[in-house]
């Protein structure tokens, strides 16, 4: 069985500090592997993506991820976080021979203070 | 393109009530899922549709039950409700089930079992 594991629950910044927030997951076979943000009071959307390749992805609003296959891990990164970046985020694999069962993280809820 | 659409909205039931939830996925998406999102589980997936067919289930009880329409619309059932099915239920489409394919997520019905 796979699963995700974020490491921060909570965390709490000031605007313009870095951000890394962390995922591992479990599973013994090739997985895609996606960071979603779901800002308050709206649905869970996109961020970023892996697939394939190079393993530094690049997403949205300044986004990026890098798989590390012998880590098992897929860290989310931005190197200035802004005050609309407060949401929660979720780290989600998939297998690879299923796009439609996800296997979530607990979620990690980023406040950033202006 | 039109999102995935979710309804209703906000639902409001009784113990012992049975309750359908609708999803109309992106168009041309031919695989639909379904998650419950709690405060204390996060995101569950509860099953996976493709071509009519129920592809993979989660670890839920019988009572959530769910099927797909060949237009690829979508609906779960959740029956004799209990007040833990409280939840926002999320449904997401996808082009195809195989990988290399990303969900797309609705905005979801939020449900309070009263």
């Amino acid at each position: 069985a796979q699963s995700v594991s974020q490491h921060n629950h909570h965390v709490i910044l000031s605007e313009a500090a870095s951000l890394e927030l962390g995922c591992n997951y479990s599973y013994g076979g090739t997985v895609n592997l996606f960071w979603y943000v779901q800002y308050p009071g709206q649905h869970l959307q996109l961020l970023l993506k892996y697939f394939s390749g190079d393993p530094l992805v690049k997403g949205i609003k300044g986004f990026e991820a890098e798989f590390i296959k012998s880590k098992f891990s897929f860290n989310l990164r931005k190197p200035s976080v802004q005050w609309s970046d407060t949401a929660e985020y979720f780290c989600a694999v998939t297998p690879n021979t299923n796009a439609g069962k996800s296997t979530f993280g607990d979620g990690t809820t980023l406040t950033v203070k202006p | 393109k039109a999102g995935v659409t979710q309804t209703p909205r906000y639902l409001i039931k009784t113990r012992g009530q049975q309750v359908t939830l609708s999803c109309s996925p992106i168009s041309g998406h031919r695989s639909v899922s379904w998650y419950q999102q709690t405060p204390g589980q996060g995101l569950q997936f509860l099953f996976e549709y493709f071509s009519e067919t129920q592809r993979n289930k989660g670890n839920f009880p019988g009572r959530f039950s769910g099927r797909q329409f060949s237009n690829s619309r979508s609906e779960m059932n959740v029956s004799t409700l209990e007040l833990g099915d409280s939840a926002l239920y999320l449904c997401a489409s996808s082009l195809d089930f195989a990988g290399g394919y990303e969900q797309y997520f609705g905005p979801g019905t939020r449900l309070t079992v009263t």
